[in-house]
């Protein structure tokens, strides 16, 4: 049982180039996010989804998209990057009750944008 | 507004003293409440849920005051490995999203 996976775990970028990011979990969770941890910010969630084939816009959704195809991943996208995406992003999941159930995170990509 | 806001610290205090972290939150209708612990370069992992009667969980104590819209985490008995940065979580009454405070920072010292 590995919990939530993410790759890769470190990337550096140029400006305008593109890249995904894979998040998959083998726990059956329903929901699954991703968020974007800056210093003095916090962790900001950039999209969500509910279940297979939904997503929805967190609070900072500008600049990535994402899709969950199939339950157990969750593909976050930048189309071309910008030096304001260099950020440590972590992906989560959860059961649907969110008032009873965690949030189990990823270990985290760094990624750096030049 | 921010949804939820935290003191960063850092707090630095000495093995086996009590120290004291707040939280407030801006959404009234906000429905559940969660302290995580993030060690440096780590994800954040759940510490403790924190009900409206408050909750022990042996050195851990978390407490909620809704009319003042304010949680807070109570560690006793500092340990070295309590040495972490703190983030209060709360739950948007839709449900579907949580909000994360920026994180208090906690070292203990030999």
């Amino acid at each position: 049982n590995a919990g939530v996976t993410q790759t890769p775990k470190f990337r550096v970028l140029k400006t305008g180039q593109s890249m995904t990011l894979l998040c998959a979990q083998d726990m059956n969770h329903e929901y699954m996010y991703w968020y974007r941890q800056d210093p003095g910010m916090g962790l900001r969630l950039i999209h969500y989804s509910v279940g297979e084939g939904t997503t929805a816009k967190g609070e900072v959704p500008d600049g990535y998209n994402v899709s969950r195809l199939k339950k157990q991943n969750f593909l976050l996208g930048l189309e071309s990057a910008a030096p304001s995406q260099t950020s440590v992003y972590f992906c989560a999941s959860s059961y649907s009750d969110t008032s009873k159930y965690e949030q189990y995170f990823g270990p985290g990509t760094r990624l750096t944008v030049t | 507004r921010k949804e939820v806001e935290q003191d960063p610290g850092p707090f630095n205090v000495p093995e086996g003293a009590t120290v004291a972290f707040n939280c407030t939150y801006s959404n009234s209708a906000s429905q559940s409440f969660f302290w995580y612990r993030q060690d440096c370069r780590k994800e954040p992992k759940l510490l403790m849920s924190v009900y409206s009667s408050g909750n022990e969980d042996g050195r851990f104590t978390a407490q909620l005051n809704r009319a003042s819209q304010y949680i807070s985490l109570l560690i006793r008995d500092s340990k070295l490995s309590d040495s972490a940065t703190y983030l209060c979580v709360v739950i948007a009454n839709t449900g579907n999203q949580f909000y994360f405070g920026t994180g208090t920072s906690l070292t203990v010292i030999p």
